[in-house]
């Protein structure tokens, strides 16, 4: 069963412009990573957050996590074509499997 | 190229048939996941290793599906008796707790399987 849910389930904004996306997850968590999935390269691992940090950059991207409310963002600065992808939350408690959300379907336009 | 690997990238079988897919992880990775993936869905995993170790298989295993790794380096992933509910896209992933932060799991292709 997907644990997280994110939100918005799709988003489509001009290239340039900031995007952010949600995600809701229910159990305690070790951390939890953004993934982007596309046709061209398949799921790729985009940044980990772990559990006792509360905010994470990485180039354009910024994370934050709320272990109290269960909840995580995903901000993307200035959006490019090459951004347009769909992007899943993923939690981990251990080293076991992860488990993903439904997705934001992200559309950049040109 | 030294990433994961899967084949065959895609495999269309008629129902009740059995299908085998094969992964080849990233070679200095320890733990390998296999995930299925359907339409509009995030990726829901299976079971998961720990060199030859099978750990960790989820309820959606079913009876049969079986997974191995007999030498803690390729996996095959065999489903038996395939129903049309088998259709996915099959995703394995490795990852090693030696590489950066640990658990970031790099993933293969996928192998997508239609079952008529």
């Amino acid at each position: 069963s997907q644990q997280g849910e994110e939100d918005p389930q799709a988003l489509s904004i001009q290239e340039g412009e900031n995007a952010t996306m949600n995600c809701s997850y229910k159990t305690s968590i070790n951390n939890l990573q953004w993934y982007r999935q596309n046709s061209g390269r398949g799921l790729v691992h985009l940044i980990l957050i772990r559990s006792n940090e509360r905010e994470k950059h990485s180039g354009r991207l910024r994370v934050t996590l709320d272990t109290s409310k269960k909840s995580s963002s995903l901000l993307i600065t200035a959006s490019r074509a090459a951004d347009t992808a769909s992007y899943f939350c993923a939690t981990v408690r251990g080293a076991d499997g992860l488990t993903f959300g439904k997705g934001t379907h992200l559309i950049i336009q040109p | 190229d030294t990433g994961v690997s899967q084949n065959p990238r895609h495999k269309i079988t008629k129902r009740g048939q059995n299908v085998t897919f094969r992964c080849d992880p990233i070679s200095e990775h320890n733990r390998l996941y296999w995930y299925r993936q359907t339409l509009g869905q995030g990726p829901e995993f299976l079971t998961y290793f720990q060199n030859e170790a099978q750990l960790e298989k989820s309820r959606l295993l079913s009876d049969r599906f079986s997974a191995e790794r007999p030498k803690g380096s390729f996996s095959t992933l065999e489903i038996q008796r395939t129903e049309q509910g088998d259709s996915a896209m099959y995703l394995c992933a490795s990852s090693s707790p030696l590489v950066g932060q640990g658990n970031e799991q790099f993933f293969g292709p996928g192998t997508r399987l239609t079952v008529l």
